[in-house]
């Protein structure tokens, strides 16, 4: 099982629609948690992170259940420039030097 | 701006050649990483360094090397290259690891392995 797994996508979506991207990771040591957006042939680039209590930022909302070891990313009313790949990240806990472990993301295409 | 920047850009290789990969941070951040991403398996740690002198191993670091002589310099040096290490190289630094400090990403090395 890998340590991080997201949805495979891609998700097509058209403007203005909601969109949810999904996250379990492995390890119930892990303590911090972030969503990360990656343009086409870009780096990565800090979307938010995920608090217990759950977190928004404008139409993103984020989403954390410690008890299913799982994440959640909302997106709504979607724009053409939310296409990009969301990555989900968790840090490996103490057993692992807290080192971030990057699922491989999920692809979102927003359509006219 | 200060920042973090990679050198090449884009860089082709032979096989059997060495080939270093350059990054610099001006931020001074006490941590640095080197990542490989390549279709299929994301973004895969190859080393990293908490500090001057002291790197440690990632998931993947077999067949590259890297050195931390001073804190804004990080290169990554494939030994002998091979096909297999065709990637996107992204450097990335933060000022700690893990917990509530963000990785801010370099823009990326293109390595072809012929």
């Amino acid at each position: 099982r890998k340590e991080v797994e997201q949805d495979p996508g891609p998700f097509n979506v058209p403007e203005g629609a909601t969109v949810a991207f999904n996250c379990t990771y492995s390890n119930s040591a892990s303590q911090s948690f972030f969503w990360y957006r990656q343009d086409c042939r870009k780096e990565p680039k800090l979307l938010m992170s995920v608090y217990s209590s759950g977190n928004e930022d404008g139409r993103f909302t984020a989403q954390l259940n410690r008890a299913s070891q799982y994440i959640s990313l909302l997106i709504r009313d979607s724009k053409l420039s939310d296409s990009a790949t969301y990555l989900c990240v968790v840090n490996g806990g103490k057993n692992q030097g807290g080192k971030l472990i990057f699922g491989q993301g999920t692809e979102l295409s927003v359509k006219p | 701006d200060a920042g973090i920047t990679q050198s090449p850009r884009y860089k082709i290789t032979e096989t059997g050649r060495q080939v270093t990969l350059m990054c610099h941070q001006t931020w001074s951040h006490s941590y640095m990483f080197w990542y490989r991403q390549d279709l299929g398996h994301g973004l895969r740690l190859i080393y990293y360094s908490a500090a001057a002198d002291i790197t440690d191993k990632g998931e993947v670091p077999d067949g590259y090397v890297v050195s931390r002589s001073k804190t804004e310099n990080f290169p990554l040096t494939l030994e002998s290259a091979t096909r297999s290490q065709t990637s996107v190289y992204f450097c990335a630094s933060s000022e700690q690891q893990g917990a509530n400090s963000p990785l801010h990403f370099g823009n990326g090395t293109r390595l072809t392995v012929t």
